[in-house]
């Protein structure tokens, strides 16, 4: 069974706006993690977020974490038409299990 | 450093028929996943390997798959007989296995048609 469920399911902007993800989770989890996905590509890791932490910064993506609420945001600011794409979050549960969610389609018009 | 790698990229089988699909992940990696993504869906977890041992087949429907990573390196998934459900694309991944706070390294996954 899926772990996360992402929120929305897909999303449409203009080139320059921001975009956010949410991700909500069942279980105690060690961390977790966004994924990219590309049409008919494999997934490529955007970011960790370990469970002791709040908030997390790469480049223009932000992505904060409430394990109180067991739930996660993904904000990618200024998008790019290269954002298009489907982004998963994956929650690392003891043991290195990777479970995912079932994702949110951004797309991003230029 | 050399990705993860999978073969075949394509397979189009008919029901009943059986396949099989490999992966040899990123070097020194010591967990290694499979996963299935049906269209339009996330990729659902179906065995993890630490090593050459099992973590987690929970998922994995046993009567018809099956997986094995002989010499905690490479490894197989099969199928067989294929269903039509069966159709999606298997993507395997890989990480050094260290506990948590790891990412995950996919290969470009294998996409079946069983028709």
């Amino acid at each position: 069974s899926q772990q996360g469920e992402e929120d929305p399911q897909a999303l449409s902007i203009q080139e320059g706006e921001n975009a956010t993800m949410n991700c909500s989770y069942k279980t105690s989890i060690n961390n977790l993690q966004w994924y990219r996905q590309n049409s008919g590509r494999g997934l490529v890791h955007l970011i960790l977020i370990r469970s002791n932490e709040r908030e997390k910064h790469s480049g223009r993506l932000r992505v904060t974490l409430d394990t109180s609420k067991k739930s996660s945001s993904l904000l990618i600011t200024a998008s790019r038409a290269a954002d298009t794409a489907s982004y998963f979050c994956a929650t690392d549960r003891y043991g290195n299990k990777l479970v995912f969610g079932a994702g949110t389609i951004l797309r991003v018009k230029s | 450093e050399a990705g993860v790698a999978q073969s075949p990229r394509y397979k189009i089988i008919e029901k009943r028929q059986s396949v099989a699909f490999w992966c040899n992940p990123i070097s020194g990696h010591a967990t290694l996943y499979w996963y299935q993504q049906i269209l339009g869906q996330g990729p659902k977890l179906l065995i993890q390997f630490q090593n050459n041992g099992v973590v987690d087949d929970s998922q994995l429907p046993k009567d018809r798959f099956s997986a094995e990573r002989l010499k905690g390196v490479d490894s197989t998934l099969k199928i067989q007989p294929a269903k039509l459900e069966d159709s999606a694309v298997y993507l395997c991944a890989s990480t050094t296995g260290e506990d948590g706070d790891t990412e995950a390294f996919f290969g470009q996954g294998t996409r079946l048609t069983v028709v």
